[in-house]
């Protein structure tokens, strides 16, 4: 079976703080995709990054960065400078390559508030 | 339109009545979910579509809720006789197609909150 496991259920921090959010996943493929999505207060889930199992390389895309770690099955999501814009509710997700997104597994999320 | 669209975004019920959430999807997507967001939860799968195949229904919760889509345009999540655990945001997605690849991804709605009093 698989699971993902957000421990955070909320982070404040202060504007220019960097914040860590974590994720865990359980799965017993070898090959799957990880995901991390943003929900802002307008409800739509937007799209951040996808990840390959294959592919343990971190990823820096201006002041996002995602760590990923096989070997602790993890795949944290770091924001450096963090803006009030950046709070939002951020969902970590798992699945098969080749299935459909209906498979998408989910956490329970972490609330991201950012205070002037 | 440039986007998926979802109406109403606020919804309060009576309990016991019935209650329809529409969804209309990216032009040209194939693919169409339906899912629930309980609060301080993940996205729940509720319903799948995908072209003129028979739908994915394994995610529905109960025989209270029901949806249909007509060939690849919009879709209407039926509720009937709420409960006030039905409760929830109902997202809904569509992409271009169902699988997840590399280049593929779906495209999410503001979703409908559901109050059901």
């Amino acid at each position: 079976a698989q699971k993902v496991t957000q421990a955070q259920t909320e982070i404040s921090v202060v504007e220019k703080e960097d914040v860590t959010l974590d994720c865990v996943y359980e799965t017993r493929d070898t090959t799957y995709y990880l995901f991390w999505y943003k929900q802002p207060p307008s409800g739509e889930l937007v799209f951040l990054i996808r990840r390959n199992s294959f592919d343990e390389q971190n990823e820096i895309s201006g002041r996002y960065s995602w760590n990923f770690q096989k070997s602790t099955s993890s795949f944290n999501f770091t924001i450096t400078a963090s803006q009030v814009v950046d709070s939002a509710v951020y969902f970590c997700a798992l699945s098969r390559p080749g299935t459909g997104f209906q498979k998408l597994v989910f956490g329970t999320g972490t609330r991201l508030l950012v205070s002037p | 339109g440039a986007g998926v669209s979802q109406s109403p975004s606020n919804k309060v019920t009576e309990k016991g009545k019935d209650v329809e959430l529409r969804c209309d999807p990216i032009s040209g997507h194939t693919a169409l979910y339906w899912y629930r967001q309980r609060l301080g939860q993940g996205l729940e799968f509720l319903i799948y579509f995908q072209g003129n195949s028979a739908p994915d229904k394994s995610g529905l919760p109960s025989d209270r809720f029901s949806a249909e889509r007509t060939g690849e345009s919009v879709s209407t999540l039926t509720i009937q006789r709420t409960q006030q655990e039905d409760s929830a945001v109902y997202l809904c997605a569509s992409s271009l197609v169902p699988q997840v690849t590399p280049n593929t991804e779906a495209f999410f709605g503001q979703g409908t909150r559901l109050t059901v009093v």
